[in-house]
């Protein structure tokens, strides 16, 4: 299975923008790259996804390197209910086994007031 | 309100009982799944029902035996666990689990269980 490599932890500062890095260089030509991110006390919740291009949604940003090795996904203005772990996971475009979510250990990121 | 209800939210209960968890989704969806949560772990795929069949057990011991009367509905039975056991145990749904579909994982809450 293709790995993703996120920092364990990062901070932030209220109302400025997050940049959450994601390594994927393993990634093959049919995997999709998606966010998940889970509260405290909370079972974990769609943020985004993407293949190729840029994506934007309400709730952030999806940007991914030219060769696809690499995205960022980018809070534009973190609040304290952004305090979450962050979890970039690859996930093949079918449906099967091949297409199963699989976690790993995510990006643990605090907000400061 | 994420359209995925777990019951109950907290469980104790020693090694020689037996009790279920209980999961409903209410967003008409087809799949639906058991993962577990152990502290300091990542989550762990447990089983894949598709359509009321089991599509996949990822060598899950059979102490934990799932079960899905209908696609809404999605059951964990336990039966003689192990302290090791205790997690937090999450139910999920999407839309489909076969086909080229992308489709995004809704998660319940989750149940935690403590074995004593």
């Amino acid at each position: 299975d293709a790995k993703t490599t996120q920092p364990n932890s990062m901070e932030s500062n209220e109302e400025e923008p997050v940049h959450l890095p994601c390594n994927h260089s393993t990634i093959s030509g049919t995997d999709y790259i998606h966010w998940y991110r889970q509260l405290p006390s909370q079972g974990p919740e769609y943020v985004i996804h993407g293949l190729t291009s840029n994506v934007n949604n309400r709730m952030a940003s999806l940007a991914i390197a030219e060769d696809r090795k690499s995205s960022t996904l980018i809070l534009h203005r973190a609040t304290l209910r952004d305090a979450a772990v962050y979890y970039c996971i690859l996930r093949l475009n079918y449906g099967g086994s091949q297409g199963n979510l699989i976690f790993g250990k995510g990006t643990k990121l605090s907000v400061k007031p | 309100e994420t359209g995925v209800t777990q019951t109950p939210r907290h469980l104790v209960m020693g090694m020689t009982n037996k009790k279920s968890l209980k999961c409903e989704q209410h967003l008409g969806h087809n799949a639906m799944y058991w993962y577990k949560q152990s502290a300091k772990k990542p989550l762990e795929l447990m089983f894949v029902y598709n359509f009321k069949e089991q599509t996949e057990n990822n060598s899950v011991p059979s102490r934990f035996s799932p079960e899905c009367p209908n696609s809404s509905h999605l059951f964990l039975h336990l039966h003689t666990l192990q302290p090791e056991d205790s997690a937090l145990y999450l139910c999920a749904s999407s839309q489909d689990w076969s086909g080229g579909v992308t489709g995004e994982l809704f998660f319940g809450e989750g149940s935690r269980l403590t074995v004593l």
